[in-house]
């Protein structure tokens, strides 16, 4: 398994402010995810972030609004940009390990206001 | 429809019961299949892997249907502690790609 580290655990945001979320792992791994949980739905993935190059954003995220920076296999940063409201979500930092088995940091509870 | 699909309950069941839920998919290339448990305000954790042959951990036992796209997860002798929501993960099938995608979990409740 892997110790993730996630912070900050929660955070309340004004409307048009930017947040960064910060993921740091006891080990070095090659997969790292972002995901998003709203109330009451499941796991939506955010992007992939990959280091050393850009990060792989699925349908429906883009990098102005969600840019992620990797540098280096224990570490990665996920800003969310000009918040609204809706963006109002539980943010989790992945690790893929052997088998695609995910272990998950303990999220960051995000209110924007 | 959607990619992986859940009854999402809840399972209100008695101490000492038998429980199962089930979980379609969509895409006939995924691969890999994990049943993920989340409590509450809590980040999900992995419970257990599906293998085509089935397979057990204790209480726990999980099976895939490939040719009707399902799993499912049976829990025998339910505690108190069971209760949370269950999530099924399937992975997406594309070549490289080694993301997984979540169902919307079936919540369980066990009763005293």
């Amino acid at each position: 398994s892997a110790v993730i580290s996630q912070k900050p655990s929660r955070d309340i945001c004004q409307r048009g402010t930017s947040l960064t979320i910060q993921c740091q792992v006891d080990s070095q791994v090659t997969m790292m995810f972002w995901y998003r949980q709203q109330p009451g739905q499941s796991l939506t993935l955010i992007a992939t972030a990959n280091q050393g190059s850009e990060a792989t954003y699925e349908s429906g995220f883009v990098i102005d609004k969600f840019p992620i920076s990797r540098p280096n296999l224990t570490f990665s940063t996920l800003t969310v940009s000009n918040m609204s409201p809706e963006d109002s979500s539980i943010y989790l930092c992945s690790v893929g390990l052997t088998n695609e088995k995910l272990f998950f940091g303990s999220g960051t509870q995000l209110s924007v206001l | 429809r959607k990619e992986v699909e859940q009854d999402p309950g809840p399972f209100n069941v008695p101490e000492g019961a038998t429980v199962a839920f089930n979980c379609t998919y969509s895409n006939s290339a995924s691969q890999s299949f994990f049943w993920y448990r989340q409590d509450c305000r809590k980040e999900p954790k992995l419970l257990m892997s599906v293998y085509s042959s089935g397979n057990e951990d204790g209480r726990f036992t999980a099976q895939l249907n490939r040719a009707s796209q399902y799993i499912s997860l049976l829990i025998r002798d339910s505690k108190l502690s069971d209760s949370a929501t269950y999530l099924c993960v399937v992975n997406k099938g594309d070549t490289g790609r080694r993301a997984l995608t979540f169902g919307s979990g079936t919540r369980l409740q066990v009763q005293p």
